[in-house]
């Protein structure tokens, strides 16, 4: 059963780097046929797609956040991480790490998150 | 696309159906449409996706319905596990994934 789990600082100042990471395990990214992605939950409000990685390291991101987001991901240590810059107040949120399944419906994917980590609340402030 | 999930709170009992909608503003192609179930301290957990598929060990009390703009997810014979809160939430192109703003079961 393969399971994800976030790390990284709980808080950060603004203006600087956010970093997290999340390790794969009971399962491998290598594997393929899915994406590896982020997403964030602001304190009361809802959920916002950050962006995925595949295996190969080629990346999708959400056009908010593009100009200051980077995702990488590390095969031999299973695991994937995100870089957000220049981070603000508005940064605040819990992250999640999730896996993207995909569902070939007649000829047409969709996709949708299968596995889930726990999330990690992260907080900008000085 | 905006999906807007109602009610925001629905109170029941253990044993009771929970029926729980979600509404998009336009119509979303081929019903991609999941549900994830959300309690504090855990992972949050896929039930349904494409509408009415159910996620691989998700009991048989949890269904999908709907298609066009009108989704709905029916949780029968509630049990003490069953009270979260519940995301709709519709695959896109641009952006990729949108979510409703959940429904607290209590």
């Amino acid at each position: 059963q393969v399971q994800l789990q976030e790390s990284g600082p709980g808080l950060v100042k603004p203006s600087e780097t956010l970093s997290l990471t999340c390790t794969v395990s009971g399962g491998s990214i290598s594997s393929g046929g899915y994406f590896w992605s982020w997403i964030r939950q602001h304190p009361g409000k809802g959920l916002e797609w950050i962006g995925y990685i595949y295996q190969s390291g080629s990346t999708f991101y959400n056009p908010s956040l593009k100009s200051r987001l980077t995702m990488s991901v590390d095969t031999s240590q299973n695991h994937f991480s995100l870089r957000l810059t220049s981070v603000t107040a508005a940064d605040t949120a819990v992250y999640y790490c999730v896996r993207e399944a995909n569902y070939n419906n007649y000829g047409s994917y969709y996709y949708y998150m299968d596995v889930w980590g726990k999330g990690t609340t992260v907080t900008v402030s000085s | 696309i905006v999906l807007t999930q109602s009610p925001g709170t629905l109170s029941l009992s253990p044993g009771d159906t929970a029926t729980l909608s979600c509404r998009a503003s336009q119509s979303i192609g081929s019903n991609y449409v999941a549900w994830y179930q959300y309690r504090p301290g855990q992972a949050p957990r896929l039930l349904i996706h494409g509408a009415s598929r159910r996620a691989t060990d998700i009991p048989d009390r949890f269904s999908g319905s709907g298609s066009g703009t009108d989704f709905t997810l029916t949780i029968s014979r509630l049990e003490p596990e069953d009270f979260a809160v519940y995301y709709c939430q519709q695959y896109g192109t641009s952006p990729r994934y949108t979510f409703g703003q959940g429904t607290r079961l209590e």
